[in-house]
């Protein structure tokens, strides 16, 4: 079992919809939760940081967590084309030095 | 500018040739971590690094050397590349003391022959 798991994709949605993209891990003692984008050919970037169940919001950004499931979540409210990229979910224990990544869901937005 | 810089960005070579990809940070940070990127298995950590001198294996070392001297640069040494190393690699650091954002650098495509 992958410690990350991620939907690969593709994920398509119009331009203006919502993207729902999802994550689930396996150790139950992770701690921090993150979301990074990665245009084709590019480095990653972090869109956004999740410690504690429930949602926290960042411009059209919701990140969405349930340690009792083991599951986290990114919605995209009107999703842009410029959104489109691949979208990375990482899982740390503690610190950084354990941090693992999902193999990343690919989102295209279509105008 | 803060940021994270590798050299070289792309690089082809042939087996058994070794090589050495520099990574440097301008931002104080006290951790830094090499990853390798292959479709469909997403970022796997080679090495990392907590500070100067204490480096430890990720989750696939094998075939790789790195080295930590000075707390800018954290370079990544192929000592005898073989085919399978052929990926993308990106180096990253960050801050102990931060909520674990991690930068990353603009990558290295590195194809050995």
């Amino acid at each position: 079992q992958k410690e990350v798991e991620q939907n690969s994709g593709p994920l398509s949605v119009p331009e203006g919809a919502i993207a729902s993209l999802n994550c689930t891990y396996s150790d139950r003692v992770s701690q921090s939760f993150f979301w990074y984008r990665q245009y084709s050919g590019k480095s990653p970037e972090l869109i956004m940081s999740i410690y504690s169940n429930g949602d926290k919001e960042d411009g059209r950004f919701t990140a969405q967590l349930n340690k009792a499931s083991q599951y986290v979540s990114l919605l995209i409210r009107d999703s842009q084309p410029s959104d489109s990229a691949t979208y990375l979910c990482a899982v740390s224990l503690y610190n950084n030095n354990d941090m693992r990544f999902g193999a990343g869901t690919r989102l295209t937005v279509k105008p | 500018e803060a940021q994270v810089t590798q050299n070289p960005r792309y690089l082809i070579t042939v087996t058994g040739k070794k090589l050495t990809v520099t990574c440097s940070q301008n931002m104080n940070h006290e951790y830094m971590s090499w990853y390798r990127q292959d479709p469909g298995l997403g970022l796997r950590q080679i090495y990392y690094s907590m500070n100067v001198e204490a480096t430890d294996k990720g989750d696939v070392p094998e075939g790789y050397k790195v080295s930590r001297k000075e707390k800018r640069n954290f370079p990544l040494i192929l000592e005898s590349p073989s085919p399978n190393q052929t990926s993308l690699y990106f180096c990253a650091s960050s801050s102990l003391t931060s909520s674990g954002e991690q930068f990353f650098g603009p990558g290295t495509r590195l194809t050995v022959l």
